[in-house]
């Protein structure tokens, strides 16, 4: 079974510019969610897809968007990007608790962005 | 509250065991999930806890206390590559939302 697929797996942009990031989950699995991660702040939240609709946001500025597939893939995008959006970005999917699944995140190997 | 504390670093001997603590803040309890990640890599699953009791799995053990708001991971005989940092992580809002604490890191020394 395939894991998580995270492209690309590092990108440097430059200030302004805008980011698009893509996440294939594992097969079954509907549910994706999208962390963002750096040393000093370690795994924040960004947000969650089941079925095409976000069903939960974390504390980040409207520049942080996303959506998802009708297939479950997912993507995140970030616009007018800033020195601070420098992390590693995680995507990981899951089960749904109702079928069977406990909320068990499995993560790809990440994207890792640099803003110049 | 999202609070979820854990120790920042640790520091073990080769063989010896470890326990490292998590305490939560919750309004509804959805169990609660210990990962492993080391350095340059993704998080992986190590155990996850819903009902109070010690749950052990090979040298890895997790501990819940649901009344006490309080979960620990406990490593035994260990190695030098379990040298990593050890996420403590709450399901929030029916389970849609998990929040991770910042995060234990683990170092063993020969």
């Amino acid at each position: 079974k395939a894991g998580v697929t995270q492209t690309p797996r590092y990108l440097i942009k430059t200030r302004g510019q805008q980011v698009t990031l893509s996440c294939s989950p594992i097969s079954g699995h509907r549910s994706v969610s999208w962390y963002q991660q750096t040393p000093g702040q370690g795994l924040q939240f960004l947000f969650e897809y089941f079925s095409e609709t976000q069903r939960n946001k974390g504390n980040f500025p409207g520049r942080f968007s996303g959506r998802q597939f009708s297939n479950s893939r997912s993507e995140m995008n970030v616009s007018t990007l800033e020195l601070g959006d420098s992390a590693l970005y995680l995507c990981a999917s899951s089960r749904n608790r109702d079928r069977g699944g406990t909320g068990e995140l499995f993560f790809g190997e990440g994207s890792r962005l640099t803003v110049l | 509250g999202q609070n979820i504390d854990q120790p920042t670093e640790m520091t073990a001997t080769e063989g010896a065991i470890v326990q490292i603590n998590c305490t939560y803040q919750t309004s509804g309890f959805n169990g609660l999930f210990w990962y492993q990640q080391h350095a340059g890599e993704a998080p992986t699953f190590l155990s996850y806890n819903v009902l109070d009791g010690l749950e052990e799995k090979g040298r890895f053990s997790s501990f819940l206390s649901r009344s006490k708001g309080y979960s620990y991971l406990l490593l035994k005989e260990l190695q030098m590559k379990d040298s990593a940092s050890y996420l403590c992580a709450v399901p929030r809002t029916g389970g849609f939302k998990t929040i991770f604490g910042a995060g234990t890191r683990l170092f063993v020394k020969a």
